[in-house]
């Protein structure tokens, strides 16, 4: 089945412990992004992968890194996490950009305390 | 700084009745995205309008872009309680690249018995 897998779903966690959250998908897509989404503020992009090795910023970059080793994962990592990272992270994925059908991962509840 | 403004961001409706979501942005762009997300859920994408005069159907679902007017439109038809959910559009942020999307605040939408 074609999924974009984001693991954990829930992370609670304390300020400036790092963390990484997970994305993995099968369907061999170059493009995969990050969002985090607020109440009331929508989803704003963190970061996007164009392909291996070859990312960007978005909106909101501050406080996140990324990389993009293999094809498939493209992992969102947190090296000192602080209360406002507080937030609902998803991880998407198309075939070359935003402009095709994004597959949207089942997203990460962020907890900083 | 591209601003995407979607109305209303609440909206209750009583199922067979009809209504339009608007989606405003305040750039040049000629790529626009709707995504609908359940209550808890992750996000669906359901139109890519990659066009001015672009209209995409499904269901009782329609939606259009004039980038003239900075405007999209997603029109419900014959509202039914399943169309429950928050819709999301999104611009193509990027200058034509497809790699940077600017979504608004979404619109919650209830349909009623």
């Amino acid at each position: 089945e074609a999924q974009v897998t984001q693991n954990p779903r829930y992370l609670i966690t304390v300020t400036g412990k790092k963390l990484t959250v997970t994305c993995s998908q099968n369907m061999n897509h170059e493009y995969m992004s990050w969002y985090r989404q607020d109440p009331g503020l929508g989803l704003r992009q963190i970061y996007y992968s164009m392909n291996v090795e070859v990312t960007d910023k978005g909106d909101v970059p501050e406080g996140y890194k990324v990389s993009r080793k293999e094809k498939r994962n493209f992992p969102l990592i947190l090296e000192s996490p602080s209360p406002n990272q507080t937030s609902l992270y998803f991880c998407a994925s198309s075939l070359q950009g935003a402009n095709e059908k994004l597959f949207f991962g089942s997203g990460t509840q962020l907890s900083v305390l | 700084e591209l601003k995407v403004e979607q109305n209303p961001l609440f909206l209750s409706m009583q199922e067979g009745k009809n209504y339009t979501i608007y989606c405003n942005y305040s750039t040049t762009s000629d790529r626009l995205y709707w995504y609908r997300q359940d209550p808890g859920k992750s996000l669906e994408s359901l139109f890519v309008l990659l066009s001015n005069g672009a209209v995409k159907q499904e269901g009782r679902l329609m939606a259009s872009l004039d980038t003239k007017a900075r405007l999209s439109t997603l029109h419900i038809t014959a509202a039914v309680h399943d169309l429950s959910a928050t819709y999301f559009c999104a611009v193509d942020n990027s200058g034509g690249s497809n790699y940077k999307l600017t979504f608004g605040k979404g619109t919650l939408l209830t349909v009623n018995p």
